[in-house]
């Protein structure tokens, strides 16, 4: 148990498809992000959120639409995807403000065929 | 754009051999996180340094953030099997809240018995 909670663990979708993420944390924290994770790339940051508020959007393609609807929660609306955007989504929280760690959850590993 | 080197990018070890990895950027930091992620997992925190030439130690493992504050090292001794994994570098920049983190590409050890 990590703290910050993912579902689903996996998923395939068809490039015509609507699925969302949904990420879960009771820690709590006031900030949580949206990372993207492919092979032999750096974690991208997608989205932040800071008391529910979008404070970051990082040039994400408006295929993927984020959702905070409070301070626990926090989803991933994806539509439309393209094969490349196959890739491990990863979903974090943390409390703001200089040395505070990120506690990850597990991820959901996305597939678009 | 802040970025962060490690080196190396691979390493596989004997069971018992010490090892060093590297965490470089021409940036300065507010604070620096080191992170382990094993596959199909998150990553999972390790430690924060955030004063420069601060040492943390973690039993075998040793941390050091340079005194310039942009650059780390992370020291293990006598490594164990159950070492194995991605460990990554994170960055806090100076000009934010402290909360966003830039990632590192990641150095992969493998630790063989």
């Amino acid at each position: 148990e990590t703290g910050v909670t993912q579902t689903p663990r996996h998923l395939v979708m068809g490039m015509t498809n609507k699925k969302s993420l949904k990420c879960e944390q009771h820690l709590g924290h006031n900030a949580m992000y949206w990372y993207k994770q492919s092979a032999k790339k750096p974690l991208e940051l997608m989205f932040v959120y800071n008391f529910k508020e979008q404070t970051e959007n990082n040039s994400v393609p408006s295929r993927f639409s984020p959702e905070c609807p409070n301070s626990s929660h926090l989803f991933l609306h994806l539509h439309t995807l393209q094969p490349e955007d196959s890739a491990l989504y990863l979903c974090a929280s943390s409390r703001t403000g200089v040395g505070y760690g990120y506690t990850f959850g597990s991820g959901t590993r996305l597939t678009v065929v | 754009t802040q970025l962060l080197e490690q080196s190396p990018q691979f390493l596989s070890i004997q069971e018992g051999e010490n090892l060093t990895v590297y965490c470089n950027s021409s940036s300065v930091f507010s604070s620096l996180q080191w992170y382990r992620q094993e596959p199909g997992e998150g990553p999972v925190l390790l430690v924060t340094v955030v004063t420069g030439g601060e040492v943390k130690k973690l039993k075998r493992l040793t941390f050091q953030f340079g005194d310039a504050r942009k650059d780390s090292s992370l020291h293990i001794t006598a490594a164990q099997t159950g070492d194995t994994g991605l460990y990554l570098c994170a960055g806090a920049g100076e000009e934010t809240s402290g909360s966003r983190l830039t990632f590192g590409e990641g150095t992969q050890l493998t630790v063989n018995p």
